[in-house]
């Protein structure tokens, strides 16, 4: 099955900091999506993303699909922004990640 | 509300209990997923199915029994669990399989005893 690398593993941040996070995958994919996990578990959707640039508020995604690579931009983070980031990239379903687990201090 | 609805949201039973999962989605969609999350461990899918027919069973145990009487009610049926099993169980849906994005429901927090 397809591989999916997520980096950094954990990232801690201050207020108002930016990061980017990427995902690594090892095969050609239909597609890729970004979640967030909220501390009640839920899977909430960030973007769905073949390819190129979205950007949702203070967050965007870049997919290189040619590469295989596909990066999630956290701008001026806030402490509601913490939590763990999943990557999942879709032949015939979802492949996750292990995710990129994200603490940001007030 | 996202569209996919799973109850109960915590379950703790006994080893020797039988109970159910259940996910309901109200998206029009035509597949449905069960996922298992543990401590520490990624998300592994256990079940997938497209329009009310199983076309993954992932070496998952047979003491998971999963239904899915139509396209929007999909279940987990769960008897002699081991403690091991404990974990959150999440649902999905997508219009079809493969290409399509999929969205998940809150999830059950199980823990056997």
């Amino acid at each position: 099955g397809i591989q999916v690398e997520q980096s950094p593993p954990d990232l801690i941040l201050q207020e108002g900091a930016n990061s980017t996070l990427r995902c690594n995958f090892s095969d050609s994919v239909n597609n890729l999506q970004w979640f967030h996990q909220n501390p009640w578990g839920q899977l909430i959707n960030l973007f769905y993303i073949p390819s190129g640039t979205k950007q949702n508020g203070r967050l965007s995604a870049t997919t290189v699909a040619t590469e295989r690579y596909s990066l999630l931009y956290i701008s001026s983070s806030q402490t509601t922004d913490s939590g763990v980031y999943f990557c999942a990239v879709v032949d015939y379903k979802l492949s996750f990640g292990a995710g990129t687990t994200v603490t940001v201090r007030a | 509300e996202t569209g996919v609805t799973q109850t109960p949201r915590h379950l703790v039973m006994g080893m020797t209990n039988k109970k159910s999962l259940k996910c309901e989605q109200h998206l029009g969609h035509n597949a449905m997923y069960w996922y298992k999350q543990s401590a520490k461990k990624p998300l592994e899918l256990m079940f997938v199915y497209s329009l009310e027919e199983r076309v993954e069973n992932n070496s998952v145990p047979s003491r998971f029994s999963p239904e899915c009487p139509n396209s929007s009610h999909l279940f987990l049926h769960l008897h002699t669990l081991q403690p091991e099993d404990s974990a959150l169980y999440l649902c999905a849906s997508s219009l079809l399989i493969g290409d399509t994005e999929a969205f998940f429901g809150q999830g059950t927090r199980l823990t056997v005893v």
